[in-house]
């Protein structure tokens, strides 16, 4: 079983349709969950740590939340310079080889 | 300004061939990762290192090899052992924090490729 599952897989927004990311996760002992931002043929830009239930991070349009089970990455108003692939990543435990990755969520802000 | 050098962008390797893939790194980071990303799937993780002159296997090292000789530097080697090596390789770094991971610096990757 899938430890981190994203949908959906692709999203097509207008320019300033908001709408939410999700990330789900069934580890049992969260450390931390992470969102990247990944444009095509470059590597993860990071964004977001959240620790516990209930915690919420902003930047810009962006806001991520987390709850015991799911996480979402809410974005305001996109614009098309927003489009890239989204990832969630969580930590089960302490050590590198406790991070699982999500597949991604491929967002298009059309103008 | 400071961050993580991958080399080359785009490689390709023929039947039987190593081929080293290059990171560096100057953010004073400990840690360093190499990541492995095939479409449809999320990142995994190769080899990781904590400290000059260690490392440790990842989930999906076999056919893969690293050194990590400087703190700047941590080369990865793909051997003729790995039969499907075609993927976008990603090199990562980040403070070492014993408890909990932290956040990762990505370089631009390398996408290699079988002749």
């Amino acid at each position: 079983e899938d430890q981190v599952t994203q949908s959906p897989e692709a999203l097509r927004l207008q320019e300033g349709e908001s709408s939410s990311l999700n990330c789900s996760y069934t580890v049992s002992g969260l450390r931390g969950l992470f969102w990247y931002r990944q444009d095509p043929g470059k590597g993860p830009e990071f964004l977001f740590t959240l620790y516990s239930a209930g915690e919420e991070k902003e930047k810009e349009r962006l806001k991520a939340t987390l709850t015991k089970k799911e996480s979402f990455l809410h974005i305001t108003a996109p614009k098309p310079e927003d489009s890239a692939t989204y990832l969630c990543a969580v930590q089960e435990g302490t050590g590198a080889n406790n991070l699982f990755f999500g597949t991604g969520t491929r967002l298009t802000v059309i103008p | 300004d400071g961050g993580i050098t991958q080399s080359p962008k785009y490689l390709f390797r023929k039947e039987g061939q190593n081929v080293t893939l290059s990171c560096e790194q100057n953010l004073n980071h400990d840690a360093m990762y190499w990541y492995r990303q095939d479409p449809g799937q999320g990142l995994r993780l190769i080899y990781y290192s904590q400290i000059v002159n260690d490392f440790q296997k990842g989930d999906i090292a076999e056919g893969y090899s690293v050194s990590r000789e400087k703190k700047e530097s941590f080369p990865l080697t793909v051997t003729s052992a790995q039969k499907n090596p075609t993927a976008f390789y990603l090199c990562a770094s980040s403070i070492w924090e014993p408890t909990r991971h932290e956040k990762l610096f990505f370089g631009s990757g390398t996408q290699l490729s079988v002749l």
